[in-house]
């Protein structure tokens, strides 16, 4: 049963139009995290909260936002897609505990037109 | 569309052999360490785990082993199958703080 659920799997925008990316988990997990993955490089940290205490990496861009309106659902808002924000945008969850694994949910493939 | 992105090692292994991935850590705070595998087109999926205060973890056809001293981590997986190509990243944890996540290594199993 999958655990971390994204919506849409696939999605297209086009260029400069907000666009919503959505998670769900039934973890009960206290963080959420979004992550950027390109083509053929690693996950890359956007932003994630912790309850809901928002914590932004500092190379996050102002096009990026995100709300969590409760603990079950976190959601990723691209204010004005550019061609560069082309990628797999990755939610992930984890436990209170400091050593425990990150659960991933499948992606949403975003390609702006 | 995307950046073009960077050409990832890749591992090239025959059906049945032992694999062997390495990963260089950079951060020597770091007390927790996962591989992750990801298959094309899906999220990152737990492999196993191992913490400091250990040198060698085993699981189900993978072995993993830390050496803190060169900031080394390897995954090992004995007898390598078709559905074990994938790509392969270790990632670290710095003091509980966010995990960092390696480059990542292609693994094709050859028939």
């Amino acid at each position: 049963d999958a655990m971390v659920i994204q919506n849409p799997r696939y999605q297209v925008t086009q260029f400069g139009k907000p666009v919503t990316l959505s998670c769900s988990q039934t973890l009960n997990h206290n963080v959420m995290y979004w992550y950027q993955q390109k083509s053929s490089q690693a996950p890359k940290l956007l932003f994630h909260y912790y309850d809901k205490d928002f914590n932004n990496e500092a190379d996050t861009p102002d096009n990026f936002q995100s709300r969590r309106p409760n603990t079950s659902f976190c959601f990723l808002d691209i204010r004005s897609p550019g061609l560069g924000d082309a990628a797999m945008y990755l939610c992930a969850t984890s436990g209170d505990r400091v050593n425990t694994e990150a659960f991933f949910g499948q992606g949403t493939r975003l390609t702006v037109v | 569309g995307e950046s073009v992105g960077l050409h990832l090692p890749t591992l090239s292994v025959q059906e049945g052999d032992n694999s062997i991935i390495n990963c260089a850590y950079s951060n020597s705070a770091s007390d927790y360490f996962i591989w992750y595998k990801q298959e094309s087109g899906k999220g990152p999926q737990f492999i196993i785990d191992i913490r400091s205060n250990m040198d060698k973890r085993q699981g189900q056809r993978v072995t993993v082993l830390l050496n803190k001293t060169v900031k080394h981590l390897s995954l090992q997986i004995a007898a390598t199958q078709p559905g074990d190509s994938a790509v392969y990243f270790c990632a670290e944890r710095p003091n509980g703080q966010n995990f960092v996540f390696g480059p990542g290594t292609r693994l094709s199993v050859l028939p």
